[in-house]
């Protein structure tokens, strides 16, 4: 079936440090990979995505990775701030459902000063 | 815009209660879905919807039903409410051909 493994569950770094978070999905078929960062009580929130036709995007501080060939993506964020600390989900949509999406089980990032 | 909107924010049940978590959007999005948080286990899809009169099951659909009369809005039922069920509970939306999704603001439920 469809699956999203996320690792790892749990990332610890001092302030100024770089952080990646990596994700393996199941279905080849899938396309669109998207990152969400979910702040303490507070809704998910798109922070970056990718699609297959592409291999990395960045946006300032985050840049994501996508390698079609051994089904993996992987979210890097440099120069990490406190304001990082969150957990972070990545995505991959499925192709047996319009929009659809699978999500990993989530990296709790802790940014310490 | 609102953008997407759940009510209510916290609700506590007792076992065997119904109750129905609402959730609008009003940015005209064809795709609507309901999702739930468990701590470690991520976001699990357990309804959508692709359109007005049209839904499907999700990967833990059981003890929930859904409709969609209208595209604005797309109600969760929980028909007899357990313990398992005591969770947070995320809807989302997305436009058509578009996968970005927005999610609402949550709503914490808490079955005894």
């Amino acid at each position: 079936g469809e699956n999203v493994e996320q690792h790892p569950s749990t990332l610890s770094v001092q302030e100024g440090d770089s952080a990646v978070i990596k994700c393996t999905y199941s279905d080849s078929a899938s396309n669109y990979f998207p990152w969400y960062k979910q702040e303490l009580g507070k809704r998910p929130q798109l922070i970056i995505d990718i699609r297959s036709n592409v291999g990395e995007k960045k946006d300032q501080r985050i840049a994501v990775t996508l390698n079609k060939t051994a089904k993996h993506f992987s979210l890097h964020i440099t120069e990490t701030q406190p304001e990082d600390s969150a957990v972070y989900f990545c995505a991959a949509s499925s192709p047996r459902g319009y929009n659809k999406l699978i999500f990993g089980a989530g990296t709790r990032l802790a940014v310490h000063p | 815009n609102a953008g997407v909107t759940q009510t209510p924010k916290f609700q506590v049940l007792k076992t065997g209660q119904s109750m129905t978590l609402q959730c609008a959007q009003d940015m005209n999005h064809e795709y609507m879905s309901w999702y739930r948080q468990d701590p470690g286990m991520g976001l699990r899809l357990i309804h959508y919807s692709v359109g007005a009169g049209i839904t499907d099951q999700g990967e833990v659909p059981n003890g929930y039903n859904v409709s969609r009369s209208t595209t604005e809005d797309f109600p969760l039922r929980l028909l007899s409410a357990a313990p398992s069920q005591t969770s947070v509970y995320f809807c989302a939306s997305g436009g058509r051909g578009k996968y970005e999704q927005y999610f609402g603001p949550g709503t914490r439920l808490t079955v005894t």
